[in-house]
């Protein structure tokens, strides 16, 4: 089946430390999003791509980079973690169509120390 | 005011009735919508999405959306248990790059 993968899917870090996430998928998709979840905030948007030459910033991107290594990857990286980054996140892809359904990984929970 | 908003409950339903879950949005330029179901510590996933005024209908699940009232609900008919979660609405931006999310509605289906 055509998927979506996410890679640690759990992560406990100290403080001051450089975390990457790792994001594939094989559903040929254009778009790749990252988003993080807190509990009462919903999902809030990081970055997104739209191809590989194509990176946006979105709502929160202070404190966080990526990288589009090709049309099915895509990681998200912390290049100093705070404990306000403890959050669960999601990698997300479309197919770039006008309705642009989005479809998820299963999630990397993240704790920083 | 929030882009998307929805109550973020708890709603109890009891087993087998009707449940129904709204959404509101603020972008009058917004073009598709979506409904995604989310069950703790799980990622989303997609249940339906509207784009006509009127409704939509797959199985048990029905999406209604009135742009004129900038608003946009989700009927589950026959309610199960199985469908304790959290219901997620989005709403694309009128520029079409991104999908702006709600908070989320948490439902519980009582037996």
């Amino acid at each position: 089946d055509a998927d979506v993968t996410q890679t640690p899917r759990n992560r406990i870090t100290k403080t001051g430390k450089r975390i990457m996430l790792e994001c594939s998928q094989t559903k040929g998709h254009d778009r790749m999003y990252w988003y993080r979840q807190d509990p009462g905030l919903g999902l809030r948007l990081i970055y997104y791509s739209f191809d590989v030459k194509d990176i946006n910033k979105g709502e929160i991107s202070d404190g966080y980079s990526v990288s589009r290594q090709a049309q099915a990857k895509f990681s998200l990286s912390l290049e100093s973690a705070i404990p306000n980054q403890t959050a669960l996140y999601f990698c997300a892809t479309s197919k770039g169509s006008s309705y642009n359904e989005q479809f998820f990984g299963p999630g990397t929970r993240l704790t920083v120390l | 005011q929030k882009e998307v908003e929805q109550n973020s409950g708890p709603l109890s339903v009891p087993e087998g009735a009707i449940a129904s879950l709204n959404c509101t949005y603020s972008d009058r330029g917004s073009q598709s919508f979506f409904w995604y179901r989310q069950y703790s510590g799980k990622s989303p996933e997609l249940i339906m999405f509207i784009y006509s005024n009127g409704d939509k209908e797959d199985g048990r699940f029905t999406a209604q959306l009135n742009k004129a009232s900038q608003y946009v609900s989700l009927l589950i008919r026959d309610s199960q248990p199985s469908d304790s979660a959290t219901y997620l609405c989005a709403v694309t931006h009128s520029s079409a790059s991104k999908i702006i999310f709600g908070s989320g509605t948490r439902l519980s289906i009582r037996p």
